[in-house]
């Protein structure tokens, strides 16, 4: 139990282009989901908090009109990187928080979805 | 500013021995903190999580061991096994949910 998928697994797409990253929580409902980044060698960074239903919360130094996020059911988000550039290249990992859950701690990652932007 | 570090990138161990994984952080407000593994194209997958009101917690062959005076835990794997051969991440919350992650530490161990 507690599968979280994310499609696509790898993207690569033109500078300029947007891409749509979908986050799916398989076998649970999910109030609330995270987006993170990681860059080669580095920890996973927190983009931003998305409630079901509200507008997400964008941690400090994340552009919110470049990474869109749409949490519009119990069991999907969405992260689209608008207007790509080389610099967005990277690993995008959602992670979901079961509904049900008894601890706030409680998160299950996707297996993340590598961007690479020409 | 990096508030939780793995200052080691890896770490070999031999088979049957012990893995001492550490993590330090600087900031006094986590009281929580979670180790996870990750395999190559997967998702973290949590292992073990401590508490800032305990020192230790065991979880079969998974020890974390948390010193508040010197902001510093550990994670102790005995026996080691080659599957146990990833990396480990450990992260710690403020209470609200969200996760700072340490660079992780690559452990390796061989047969």
């Amino acid at each position: 139990g507690a599968v979280v998928s994310q499609h696509p697994s790898w993207v690569i797409c033109k500078s300029g282009t947007s891409v749509k990253i979908e986050c799916r929580s398989l076998d649970f409902q999910a109030t609330t989901m995270f987006w993170y980044r990681q860059f080669p060698k580095q920890s996973l960074m927190l983009m931003a908090t998305s409630n079901e239903g509200s507008k997400a919360t964008y941690e400090q130094g994340v552009e919110k009109d470049k990474f869109l996020i749409n949490h519009a059911s119990l069991t999907l988000s969405t992260l689209t990187v608008t207007s790509a550039h080389p610099e967005d290249s990277s690993f995008y990992i959602c992670s979901a928080h079961p509904r049900t859950s008894g601890s706030s701690y409680e998160q299950y990652f996707g297996p993340g979805t590598r961007l690479t932007v020409t | 500013d990096q508030q939780v570090k793995q200052n080691s990138p890896s770490l070999s161990v031999q088979e049957g021995r012990i893995s001492i994984l550490n993590c330090d952080y600087t900031n006094s407000m986590f009281d929580y903190f979670l180790w996870y593994k990750k395999y190559p194209a997967e998702g973290p997958t949590f292992l073990i999580s401590i508490s800032s009101i305990k020192d230790k917690n065991e979880d079969g062959r998974f020890t974390v061991f948390l010193n508040k005076s010197a902001k510093h835990l550990s994670l102790h794997i005995v026996p080691s096994q080659p599957g146990d051969s990833a990396v480990y991440f450990c992260a710690a919350s403020d209470g609200f949910q969200k996760l700072v992650f340490g660079t992780g530490t690559r452990l390796l161990v061989s047969p």
